[in-house]
């Protein structure tokens, strides 16, 4: 199955700091995804970027959150000041609307 | 946007015993995927299945699109099997909505 690798595995940060997640690496990909699972609940969907530009955001992506492809392969996900309810289990994803998406290991972000 | 309801919400099993989960979904479809979550978190691809019938191993997955449901069959289960089992559509849109989840525990 093609890989769809993140990091870091585990991020525990204070509440107020940035923390950036990332998808490495990734080459020859258009769509993107980030998910994300707050424990016990379902996954959801945060926002989709298909070539090089944003094509969905949820209503959880609000101006906390931005996502970037900085250097052509990477795919980080920011959130800029973190909240106690940020933390979740973060997950990268690619793939179209029409064939299977492949899911990282996920982030998990534990805010304090 | 789609709705998905998953049932049954958990489920407990004896291993050996066979088990069937299902996925309502409240609109057409251009995809439709079955994970498997297991312990560590991780997503595990199980199906990629819009219509029809796929097979692999003990699973199985039907999907019936003109009547909007998907079934996900476990025979044989073991105690590996444990996890939640989500379903996950696309409609319209690239982003796949997910359902609440199974949660299934197989004992020994």
């Amino acid at each position: 199955e093609p890989e769809v690798t993140q990091t870091p595995s585990h991020q525990v940060t204070q509440m107020g700091q940035e923390v950036i997640l990332r998808c490495v690496p990734i080459s020859n990909h258009l769509y993107f995804y980030w998910y994300r699972q707050i424990l016990g609940q379902k996954v959801e969907f945060l926002v989709s970027f298909y070539n090089n530009e944003i094509s969905e955001k949820s209503e959880i992506f609000d101006d906390q959150f931005s996502v970037e492809r900085p250097d052509g392969s990477n795919f980080t996900l920011k959130i800029r000041s973190t909240k106690l309810e940020d933390s979740a289990m973060y997950f990268c994803a690619r793939g179209t609307s029409t064939d299977t998406q492949y899911f990282g290991p996920g982030t998990r972000l534990t805010v304090l | 946007g789609i709705q998905v309801e998953q049932s049954p919400p958990d489920l407990i099993l004896q291993e050996g015993a066979n088990s069937t989960l299902r996925c309502n979904f409240s609109d057409s479809v251009n995809n439709l995927q079955w994970f498997h979550q297991n312990p560590w978190g991780q997503l595990i691809n199980l199906f990629y299945i819009p219509s029809g019938t796929k097979q692999n191993g003990r699973l199985s997955a039907t999907t019936v699109a003109t009547e909007r449901y998907s079934l996900l069959y476990i025979s044989s289960s073991q105690t590996t099997d444990s996890g939640v089992y989500f379903c996950a559509v696309t409609g319209t849109a690239s982003k796949l909505t997910f359902g609440t989840g199974t949660r299934l525990q197989v004992t020994l």
